[in-house]
């Protein structure tokens, strides 16, 4: 099956600063979004971008589909964008998903 | 909120028992995705469901098994309930092959 890929697997940011998480994926996808997952557990729609570049307030994602990977842009990083971040991808019929990365903004 | 309701919450039973959890999608979606999240699996596709059919199998064990109604409604049962069974368990829905939409998830403990 496909393989999805997400670096780093953990980040420590100060508060205020920027980040990019990267997630490759190694086949064709007709799907790909980008979730937050918050501490409580739930899975936040952040961005559903199968190519192009969207931009949400402090969000921005970016997905080259011919190159397979997708970029997530956090700027001006608050402790509330602490969670895991996960990039899934559907080459078919259901979303797979990457591991995630940990993202912890301290004060 | 995303539209999608799953109930119970949380749900804590022993082991060898059976437990239904329910998933109502977003009004107008037919697909309905069923997700296992533990802590060394990661997110894992279970099941899908388009308008009552099923569509895709994922990772799913012979002990679980689901069902779509024909108001969309979906549950998942999970039978002879093991100790690794526990786990965060999400419903998803879509409409055809766009972006999905997670409910908060029912937390399972086994003990």
């Amino acid at each position: 099956g496909i393989q999805v890929e997400q670096s780093p697997p953990d980040l420590i940011l100060q508060e205020g600063a920027n980040s990019t998480l990267r997630c490759n994926f190694s086949d064709s996808v007709n799907n790909l979004q980008w979730f937050h997952q918050n501490p409580w557990g739930q899975l936040i729609n952040l961005f559903y971008i199968p190519s192009g570049t969207k931009q949400n307030g402090r969000l921005s994602a970016t997905t080259v589909a011919t190159e397979r990977y997708s970029l997530l842009y956090i700027s001006s990083s608050q402790t509330t964008d602490s969670g895991v971040y996960f990039c899934a991808v559907k080459p078919g019929y259901a979303l797979n998903f990457g591991k995630g990365t940990s993202l912890l903004v301290t004060p | 909120d995303s539209g999608v309701t799953q109930t119970p919450k949380h749900l804590i039973t022993a082991t060898g028992q059976r437990v239904t959890l329910r998933c109502s999608p977003r009004s107008g979606d037919l697909s309905v995705y069923w997700y296992q999240q533990s802590l060394d699996q990661g997110l894992q596709f279970l099941i899908q469901y388009y308008n009552g059919e099923e569509r895709a199998k994922g990772n799913i064990l012979e002990r679980f098994s689901a069902q779509q109604f024909p108001d969309l409604h979906s549950e998942l049962n999970l039978s002879s309930l093991e100790l690794g069974d526990s786990a965060l368990y999400f419903c998803a829905s879509s409409a055809r092959n766009t972006e999905a939409f997670f409910g908060q998830g029912t937390r399972l403990t086994v003990v």
